[in-house]
């Protein structure tokens, strides 16, 4: 049971350059969100989806596009990369908005240079 | 406004000892979760303990308890008999509301260290 994973681990790209970070969960969750943390920030909602087919800003959703064509996965889109844009970006999962908690992926550290 | 307030520097305890992480929220809505993350330096988030709105007593598992003062609006995370590899930064997280549509809000978090 692999449970979330996220590829890549670690990142570098250059400023303008798009790239896709990519989420799969094999739990069956419905639930499904992306996180960044920055420095004394703590966990920023960027994204999150409720279902195939269902996405929905969170805090910070200027920059980033998603999609949920699968209950599976949930890819997350850097448009067109800035330096303020790096951080470590979190998936995170659920099977539903329960007493469950979240599984985390182990995140991508993205460095835009 | 914030919606979850961790506002304690970082934070230091002896091994063997309890401490306490202080957590405060904010909602207009009935209904609500509240949760603590672990994360350690390996970078990874670990659930840890989980409180509804509408649940009688303080969650408990294992050496973590959760005190829930539902009028005061906090929800503070207590470890008891801490160890070594308690030392992490420590979040607490708020779902509201509870329902198809619900957003997990993250407070800034704590860092705990453990003293041998």
């Amino acid at each position: 049971n692999a449970g979330v994973t996220q590829t890549p681990k670690f990142q570098v790209l250059k400023t303008g350059q798009s790239m896709t970070l990519q989420c799969a969960q094999d739990m069956n969750h419905e639930y499904m969100s992306w996180y960044r943390q920055d420095p004394g920030m703590g966990l920023r909602l960027i994204h999150y989806s409720v279902g195939a087919g269902i996405t929905d800003q969170g805090e910070v959703p200027n920059g980033y596009n998603v999609s949920r064509s699968t209950t599976e996965d949930f890819p997350l889109r850097l448009l067109s990369a800035a330096p303020s844009q790096t951080s470590v970006y979190f998936c995170a999962s659920s099977y539903s908005p329960g007493r469950g908690g979240y599984t985390f992926g182990s995140g991508t550290r993205l460095t835009v240079v | 406004a914030q919606k979850i307030t961790q506002t304690q520097p970082g934070m230091f305890v002896q091994e063997k000892e309890a401490v306490t992480l202080d957590c405060t929220y904010d909602t207009s809505d009935p209904s609500y979760g509240l949760f603590w993350y672990k994360q350690p330096s390996s970078g990874e988030m670990i659930f840890l303990i989980y409180q509804g709105s509408y649940d009688q007593q303080n969650a408990t598992e294992g050496r973590y308890s959760l005190n829930f003062q539902k009028a005061r609006k906090s929800a503070n995370l207590v470890i008891s008999a801490s160890q070594l590899g308690d030392s992490a930064m420590y979040f607490c997280a708020m779902r509201e509301p509870t329902g198809a549509n619900s957003k997990l809000t993250f407070g800034k978090g704590i860092t705990l260290s453990v003293r041998p």
